[in-house]
């Protein structure tokens, strides 16, 4: 069965300083990623997915992600954060094909400090 | 992009009571839904998936004749907490997808935080 993993429950950072959200995940084939993320109250926005090709991935908000198979990890980054983007962000894992059901990580609760 | 509504996004009732949750597509045909609910500080559990037009798929563990999956149409589908308890308190999350799509064109409503005294 496939689960994600994510080490941390909450991180602080200060507004201007990089960002690395951790995700880790357990799929015996070729995992389709996504990261979502989540205002208070709020439903869920993708960020980015990976299904293939150039494991550096690009998504919305200056963020990005690196997969990284031998790690079977899918890291979230940001270079420089914005007060705007404390949120809670959840990483998951999905099929491709099939019943195409996601799994999600517990999410990482980020807060910005100025 | 794509919007799905979610009503309502807050609700209170008392023990022994029904709620129901709406999730329409508002720009697209949603052929097919997914309902989640999420506990404080944890992640989100897919309780069902629905086809427009055919019974819901439960996940183990969910009470299919608690949790009432309504589909009757290609923009709506409801979810019906039948006799909600205090331990039915959650935030109620769905989300939404086209005809052929995969889940890179997936949507996600705002949410309903259920409160039930």
């Amino acid at each position: 069965a496939q689960s994600v993993t994510q080490p941390d429950i909450h991180i602080t950072v200060s507004e201007g300083a990089s960002l690395e959200l951790r995700c880790n995940y357990s799929y015996g084939a070729t995992p389709y990623l996504f990261w979502y993320v989540q205002s208070p109250g709020q439903g869920l926005q993708l960020l980015l997915k990976y299904f293939s090709g150039d494991t550096l991935v690009q998504g919305i908000k200056g963020f990005e992600a690196e997969f990284k198979r031998s790690q079977s990890s899918f890291n979230l980054r940001k270079p420089s954060v914005h007060w705007s983007d404390a949120a809670e962000y959840f990483c998951a894992v999905g099929e491709v094909f099939g019943n195409e059901k996601l799994t999600f990580g517990t999410g990482t609760r980020l807060t910005i400090i100025p | 992009g794509a919007v799905v509504s979610q009503h309502p996004s807050w609700v209170i009732c008392k023990s022994g009571t029904s709620v129901k949750i709406e999730c329409r597509s508002l720009d697209f045909q949603a052929t097919t839904m997914f309902w989640y609910r999420q506990f404080p500080k944890q992640s989100l559990m897919l309780m069902a998936t629905s086809n427009e037009g055919s019974k819901a798929t439960y996940e183990q563990g969910v009470e299919k004749d608690k949790f009432l999956i309504n589909h009757a149409s290609l923009t709506l589908s409801t979810l019906t907490v039948t006799s909600a308890h205090p331990e039915d308190s959650s935030f109620y999350i769905c989300s939404a997808r086209g005809l052929g799509s995969t889940n890179e064109k997936l949507f996600f409503g705002s949410g309903t935080q259920l409160s039930v005294l």
